[in-house]
C-alpha cells in the first residue's frame, strides 16, 4: 500500500530557531502534497497545499513566510517553521495525493511534534 | 459554510461492547465520506472511504454506512478491543480540481477492561 513518510518523528528546538520537516511518498509519486496542523484535542487543520515544481496554496490565516514550503520532487516536500516560537508546538502531518485517479488517493504520514521551547 | 460535525465528542465503553459514532456533514459538492482512526501521537489511517451511491461499507469489524440523502454518517464497531482506544475521524471530501479534505472534529473512543 501507499506509504507516507516523515521526518523527523519529534523535534524540539529553541525559539527563534527554525526548523525543517520532510514528508515523503516512499512508493508512489505524489503531484501534491497536503500540510495539516493539529493542537492538542482538536481535529486536522489544513494549513497550505503543495504541488510539484510551484508555489504552495496557503489556507486563510497561515503565514507564508513563516511556514515555507518546498515540493522540489514527486516524493518529497518540506516544511519549514521560520523563527519558531512556543505557539507554534504542535503536531504537523502531511498526506500525498497519488498520480493514480483511484478513489481514495490521500495518505496520510505519521506526524511530527515540534516542541519549541 | 461546509462543516462536518461528529457526535459524541467523547465515549467511553467496556471491552467487548459495541458502539456507534455520528456524522453529519454539509459539504457540497460532496465526493466521497472517510474514516480515519487516528492513535494518540500518530497521522490517521483510512478505515473506509463512499461515494455518493454507496451505503455501508466494511472493513473487519468496522461498518460505516451513509445516507446522502440526509448527509449522514455512522461508524459502528463490533465488539470493542482496548486497541480500538482512539480518536475517530469523519472527513468528507469536496469535489474539485483535488480533493479537499473537510475534518470533523473526532470522536475519541476510550475502551477499558
Amino acid at each position: 500500500g501507499a506509504v507516507v513518510s516523515q521526518h523527523p518523528s519529534w523535534v524540539i528546538c529553541k525559539s527563534g530557531t527554525s526548523v525543517k520537516i520532510e514528508c515523503r511518498s516512499l512508493d508512489f509519486q505524489a503531484t501534491t502534497m497536503f500540510w495539516y496542523r493539529q493542537f492538542p484535542k482538536q481535529s486536522l487543520m489544513l494549513m497550505a497545499t503543495s504541488n510539484e515544481g510551484s508555489k504552495a496554496t496557503y489556507e486563510q490565516g497561515v503565514e507564508k513566510d513563516k511556514f515555507l514550503i518546498n515540493h522540489a520532487s514527486l516524493t518529497l516536500s518540506t516544511l519549514t517553521v521560520t523563527s519558531a516560537h512556543p505557539e507554534d508546538s504542535s503536531f504537523y502531518i502531511c498526506s500525498a495525493e497519488a498520480q493514480q485517479a483511484t478513489k481514495d488517493r490521500q495518505y496520510f504520514g505519521p506526524g511530527t511534534r515540534l516542541t519549541v521551547t | 459554510k461546509n462543516q462536518v460535525e461528529q457526535s459524541p465528542q467523547s465515549l467511553i465503553i467496556l471491552e467487548g461492547k459495541n458502539c456507534t459514532l455520528q456524522c453529519n456533514y454539509t459539504v457540497s459538492p460532496f465526493s466521497n465520506l472517510r474514516w480515519y482512526k487516528q492513535d494518540t501521537g500518530r497521522g490517521p489511517v483510512s478505515l473506509t472511504i463512499m461515494t455518493f451511491s454507496e451505503n455501508t461499507k466494511s472493513n473487519g469489524r468496522y461498518t460505516a454506512t451513509l445516507d446522502a440523502d440526509t448527509k449522514q454518517s455512522s461508524l459502528h464497531i463490533t465488539a470493542s478491543q482496548l486497541s480500538d482506544s482512539a480518536s475517530y475521524i469523519c472527513v468528507v471530501s469536496e469535489t474539485g480540481g483535488y480533493n479537499k479534505l473537510i475534518f470533523g472534529a473526532g470522536t475519541r473512543l476510550a475502551v477499558h477492561p
